[in-house]
């Protein structure tokens, strides 16, 4: 089992759609949660980021961990045409200790 | 502030040529990592350094050496290139918990 599953879609939504991406993973040691943005062509860009378990809203994103089903979600709500990218999961141990990513799931907002 | 900086953009290699991505942070952060992404694959870390004289490995550091002689530089070396390295390569510096990528190198072996 790898350590951290994410679902590479592609994942085609309408504009206004509620967005919902999924990460899984098995190392209960797992501690900082992010989500990185990555257009095409370019680095990934921190989106949100989660210590531990709990909901973080930023605008219309939403970040959800819950450690006890090792399960990490990002909400994007009122979905934009901007929106269109690969959105990776990434988790690490500690502060400072190599992020671990997840493949990333390309989206598309259609207008 | 540039942010991290990587060069070259893109790069063609023959196989066995050598060549060193560069990659320059003016963050003045601690932490710089080397990544690569084959498509669909998500990012895998190559190699990464605490500190300036302090190199670790990551998951996949086979047929690259690093350095770190200064904070801001952290290059990528590839001694005999290989298809299998072609990527695209991505250079990241933290200071605590979030990384900061530079624009990438996309590297071709043929």
């Amino acid at each position: 089992q790898k350590e951290v599953e994410q679902d590479p879609g592609p994942l085609s939504v309408p504009e206004g759609a509620i967005v919902s991406l999924n990460c899984t993973y098995s190392n209960s040691a797992f501690q900082y949660f992010m989500w990185y943005r990555q257009y095409s062509r370019k680095g990934p860009e921190l989106l949100m980021y989660t210590y531990s378990s709990g909901n973080k809203e930023d605008g219309r994103f939403t970040a959800q961990v819950d450690k006890s089903s090792k399960y990490i979600s990002l909400f994007i709500r009122d979905s934009q045409p901007s929106d269109s990218a690969t959105y990776l999961c990434a988790m690490s141990e500690s502060g400072n200790t190599p992020l671990v990513f997840g493949k990333g799931t390309r989206l598309s907002v259609i207008a | 502030n540039a942010g991290v900086t990587q060069t070259p953009k893109f790069r063609i290699l023959k196989i066995g040529q050598s060549m060193t991505l560069q990659c320059t942070q003016d963050m003045n952060h601690n932490y710089m990592y080397w990544y690569r992404q084959d498509p669909g694959m998500g990012l895998k870390l190559i190699y990464y350094s605490v500190g300036a004289g302090i190199t670790d490995k990551g998951e996949v550091p086979n047929g690259y050496n690093v350095s770190r002689s200064t904070t801001e530089d952290f290059p990528l070396r590839l001694e005999l290139a290989a298809p299998s390295q072609t990527s695209v390569y991505f250079c990241a510096s933290s200071l605590s918990d979030t990384q900061y990528f530079g624009p990438g190198t996309r590297l071709t072996v043929l």
